[in-house]
Parts: structure tokens; sequence; C-alpha cells
């Protein structure tokens, strides 16, 4: 039981790059969401899925794109990356929407 | 929109002292406040929770106080030691009435620092 893994744990991309983001979870979890994390701004909510086939906005969507098309997976892409984009992104998921079980984590630098 | 508000953004204690740090949040309808510590170059992990049916709730030397009157929340440390320095996120559970799907919202984090 590996639990949430993301990979990579580390990405440089060029501004204008296109790159997707992996995360992949053991648990048969129905919930897993995306969060950016950045200073004094906390954890904000990118996308979310309740199950598969469903997603949802979450705070902060522009940019970011995905979809579920399996229990286990929920890829973020970044169609065009931009500096305001550098961050480090968790992924987490759960049985219900009130938990949240989180990954390593994705540094993402956009240059 | 809908959020949640953490302060103080840093708290510097010595070993020994409590910690508090409180949280605010906007949707009357929220009933669930999680905290989540996370230690430098880690993921987030829950500590500590709270449902709306209680006012408090204690697990050894940290605790977690609830107020839905004012909604806000509060964690507090007691006895404070070296291995509590991390970053200190409170949530809240929001309820997606009009659409949507019930999401947990994030407060911007506490920077604890504790020194002996």
């Amino acid at each position: 039981n590996a639990g949430v893994t993301q990979t990579p744990k580390f990405q440089v991309l060029k501004t204008g790059q296109s790159m997707t983001l992996q995360c992949a979870q053991d648990m048969n979890h129905e919930y897993m969401s995306w969060y950016r994390q950045d200073p004094g701004m906390g954890l904000r909510l990118i996308h979310y899925s309740v199950g598969a086939g469903i997603t949802d906005q979450g705070e902060v969507p522009n940019g970011y794109n995905v979809s579920r098309s399996t229990t286990e997976d929920f890829p973020l892409r970044l169609l065009s990356a931009a500096p305001s984009q550098t961050s480090v992104y968790f992924c987490a998921s759960s049985y219900r929407p009130d938990e949240a079980f989180f990954g390593q984590g994705t540094r993402l630098t956009v240059v | 929109g809908e959020n949640v508000e953490q302060h103080p953004s840093t708290l510097s204690v010595q070993e020994g002292d409590s910690a508090v740090i409180k949280c605010t949040y906007s949707d009357s309808a929220s009933n669930y406040f999680p905290w989540y510590k996370q230690e430098l170059g880690k993921r987030p992990q829950l500590i500590i929770d709270i449902r709306s049916n209680v006012g408090e709730k204690k697990d050894q030397r940290i605790a977690v106080t609830l107020n839905k009157t004012a909604k806000h929340f509060s964690l507090h440390i007691t006895e404070t030691q070296p291995e509590d320095s991390a970053v200190y996120f409170c949530a809240a559970l929001l309820f997606m009435f009009s659409g949507g799907y019930n999401k947990l919202i994030f407060g911007a984090g506490t920077r604890l620092a504790v020194h002996p």
C-alpha cells in the first residue's frame, strides 16, 4: 500500500511549455484533489474529483486542467506554463470530502 | 467567496510555553474543522479535528476549541517542544448548496518556532 504517489518530485519548465503532474493512489479513494502551496497563501484548492469521470473547479483553477478516467489516477495538466505557476503542488485523496491524505508534493519552477 | 482566515502567520515561543493559533470561517454551514501539521519539506498531516457537535477536543498536549456562534476555532499546544516546530494549517469543510461538491478549504498557515 503506497498511499498517494506524486511524480515527479521536482520539475523545471520554461514559460509556455506544457506538462502533466501525475497523482496515483492505491487506497480505492473516491475523492481526489490538487492543491498548490505558496508562501503566505496556504494550501489553495485547484481542482478536485468526487469519483471517476467527475471533476469540479476549486479556488484557483485557471491555467490547469484535470481529468479522472480511473479511480486511481488524477493527473494535473499545465497547458502553457507561466512563472506564476511556480509552486509546490500537493495531491490528496480520501474516502470522504472532509479528509485529505496528501502525497509528498511536486516542486515546480517555471522560468 | 467562502474563506478561512488564520492568525498569526508566525509564532515564536520558548520550550515549555503554550501556543495558540486561531482561525475564522465564513460558511455558517461548515461542521468539520481539521488541523494539519507540515514539517519542513514534508507533506501536511492531520493532527486533530473537531466537529460542530462538540466545543472542545483534546489529544495529549494538543486541543482544539470551536465557537460556532462566532465562527472561529483554535488550536492549543501546551508544554511546547522543539519538535512542535512546523507550519500548522486550519481548514473547514464548505458545503456547496448551490451546486458543486463539498470542499475542504485551508487557512494560510502559521509557522511555529519553538526555541529550546
